[in-house]
């Protein structure tokens, strides 16, 4: 069993629908890292988080430490959000371990 | 530019060719990262850099993986003898330190034929 799962691995929905990405970990961890990877491989940061919830934007990322849970939320998504999303927790001093990825497709 | 730079963008070797990939982290970032990571599969941990210390090689797959940071700053991940089962994207990362956001460069796709 992977450290970190996420869920779904492939997501497809129409523009304008509510998107939910699901993370779970078995580890310790300092800080969780949700990532957007584009086609040719660029990895983006999206938040990093330790506690409760951020938002930028359309999109809203939460975790619950003691549940060992993170979900990321796009709201009005649209084809350019279409993308992998990977999250990945921070073990020990910096090391990132990472989900499988989710890959979205959001069709007009 | 501002980001982490990797170079080659593409590679491509025959088995049992040596080949060194390169990163330019940010200006300024005193930790750096390499990632390896396979088609359809999420990257996993290589190697971390300190500066110029290597603290953790734990994700080297083989002695043939080498990575180095002489000066603190560029880092070059050498793979000797590659082998067909090496091919996959090599991401680097860097950050300002500890529990800082890691800026990841576009990697670096090698192919081993």
């Amino acid at each position: 069993k992977n450290e970190v799962e996420q869920s779904p691995q492939n997501l497809t929905a129409q523009e304008g629908e509510f998107i939910t990405i699901n993370c779970s970990y078995s580890v310790g961890i300092s800080a969780l890292h949700w990532l957007q990877q584009h086609p040719g491989g660029g990895i983006v940061s999206l938040f990093m988080l330790s506690s409760g919830k951020k938002k930028h934007g359309r999109l809203i990322a939460t975790i619950n430490i003691q549940e060992k849970h993170s979900s990321l939320h796009i709201t009005a998504s649209h084809p350019r959000d279409s993308a992998v999303y990977i999250c990945a927790v921070i073990q020990g001093a910096q090391k990132l371990v990472f989900g499988q990825g989710t890959r979205l497709t959001i069709n007009p | 530019g501002a980001g982490v730079s990797q170079s080659p963008r593409y590679k491509v070797a025959k088995r049992g060719q040596d080949v060194a990939l390169r990163c330019d982290p940010i200006s300024g970032h005193v930790s750096l990262f390499w990632y390896q990571q396979a088609l359809g599969q999420g990257p996993e941990f290589l190697t971390y850099f300190q500066n110029e210390a290597q603290l953790d090689k734990s994700g080297l797959p083989s002695d043939r993986f080498f990575a180095e940071r002489p000066e603190g700053s560029v880092s070059t991940l050498k793979i000797q003898r590659t082998q067909q089962e090496d091919s996959a994207v090599y991401l680097c990362a860097s950050t300002t330190g500890f529990n800082q956001p890691q800026h990841f460069g576009d990697g670096t796709r090698l192919s081993i034929l």
